[in-house]
This record gives structure tokens, sequence and C-alpha cells, in this order.
């Protein structure tokens, strides 16, 4: 299986910028996502990175160096409408699964 | 608009008595899944449903259960809620095990008193 860490909580101001970083373990790499997840939502889907390197979508980046285990989401101009839990999830295709696993979440809260 | 439907949104239900939630879908995918998501912590995988074809995780308890009648609709039987069990449960779909990126349903927050 996995070993996903990402922080609990981290707190930016609006306009700002910030990192939420994910790291891993596991045997099989076969992708990682990111999921943002407002409370009391569903989560919904960021990004999906598989190659090394930084996949740019408007505001926000995400980050993937395999040898690592490492990911990172970057948010650029902060919007209060951010804050929210976001979730790293990393697939393994030991076993022929292919499903994902997450991670329990970074909690984000932007203030003004 | 396609889409993953959850209902109802908020459910209550007593110790002990059966409940079901459901999940339809819009979306023609081959793939259901059942998470259970508590407070402050990660998606937990139930189950799935490829066509179908039901796969079950190991630590799953027996106490749950699941239907897809088909390709639309799937549900959760949760047989004799325990208040451990109130939860998130978010239903998510996929065009197959591989896609990139899941669909997820709105979830149904369930409540055990």
């Amino acid at each position: 299986g996995q070993n996903i860490d990402q922080p609990t909580e981290m707190t930016a101001t609006e306009g700002a910028i910030v990192q939420i970083n994910c790291t891993y373990q596991t045997s099989g790499f076969n992708g990682l996502f990111w999921y943002q997840q407002h409370a009391g939502e569903a989560p919904t889907f960021l990004s999906y990175n598989v190659l090394d390197g930084l996949e740019e979508k408007g505001r926000f980046s995400s980050f993937l160096s395999r040898s690592k285990g490492y990911s990172y989401l970057l948010l650029k101009e902060l919007q209060m409408k951010d804050s929210a839990s976001y979730l790293c999830a990393v697939r393994d295709r030991t076993g022929g699964s292919y499903i994902p696993t997450f991670g329990r979440g970074t909690s984000l809260i932007v203030h003004p | 608009d396609a889409m993953v439907i959850q209902n109802p949104r908020y459910q209550v239900t007593q110790f002990g008595k059966p409940v079901t939630l459901s999940c339809s879908q819009t979306l023609n995918h081959n793939v259901m899944y059942w998470y259970q998501q508590k407070s402050s912590q990660a998606p937990k995988l139930l189950f799935h449903y490829y066509d179908k074809d039901f796969n079950n995780e190991a630590d799953t308890p027996d106490n749950f259960q699941s239907r897809r009648p088909n390709t639309s609709f799937c549900f959760l039987d949760i047989r004799s809620p325990g208040l451990g069990d109130a939860a998130m449960y978010l239903c998510a779909t996929s065009r197959d095990r591989g896609d990139n990126g899941y669909t997820f349903g709105s979830g149904t927050r369930l409540t055990v008193v």
C-alpha cells in the first residue's frame, strides 16, 4: 500500500502564494492526483501527474518528483474561496488495482 | 449536465436500523466506487464495481454491502449501523479503473443516533 503524508493545516493571506507538499511511499507508482474539497462537499479533481515536472493550470500548478516520492500543489493569487482541504492521492499499479489511495488532506485557511 | 447524484444529502438513522444510501450517474461510466470519509480523515475506499464485477476491500466490515442493479445506479447498504459508522459517504465514478480523475457525487452525511 501507499504511505501518504501531508501537513494537516496551513494558513495564508489573500493574494499570496502557497505550496502544499505531499510525500509518498509506494512500490508501483502510477500517478498522483490533487483534489480540492470544500467543507461538507465532495472532492473535485484539480490535477494529475505521472511524469516528473510541473503541470500548470491557471492559478494552480502541480509538481512531481518520482525519485523523491514528492509532489506539491502551488496556488497563486490566493482567493478566499480557496479555503478548503487539498487531498493528495497516489495510484499504485501493484496487484492490478489502479485505484488511488487518498491522504488525509491539508486544510488551507486563507485570510484577508 | 452529466453528473453523479447522491441521495439523500443528509441521512439520520437509528443505531442498528438498516439504512441504504443511493448513487446514480448519467456519465455511463463503467466503474462506481463507495468511499467512507470521517471528519478530517482521508476518504477510505469500501468497495467498487467494475461493470457488474464487485470488488470488496479487504478491511471493509461485513456490515457494509453494495448493489449495482444497472450501469446508472449503485447502492450502499449498512445492515446494522453503529455509532462509529457516522461519516460522509462518497460515491464516485470513472470510465475505467485506470482513468485519470474521478467524478464524485456531493456525498451523503450519515448520522447514527
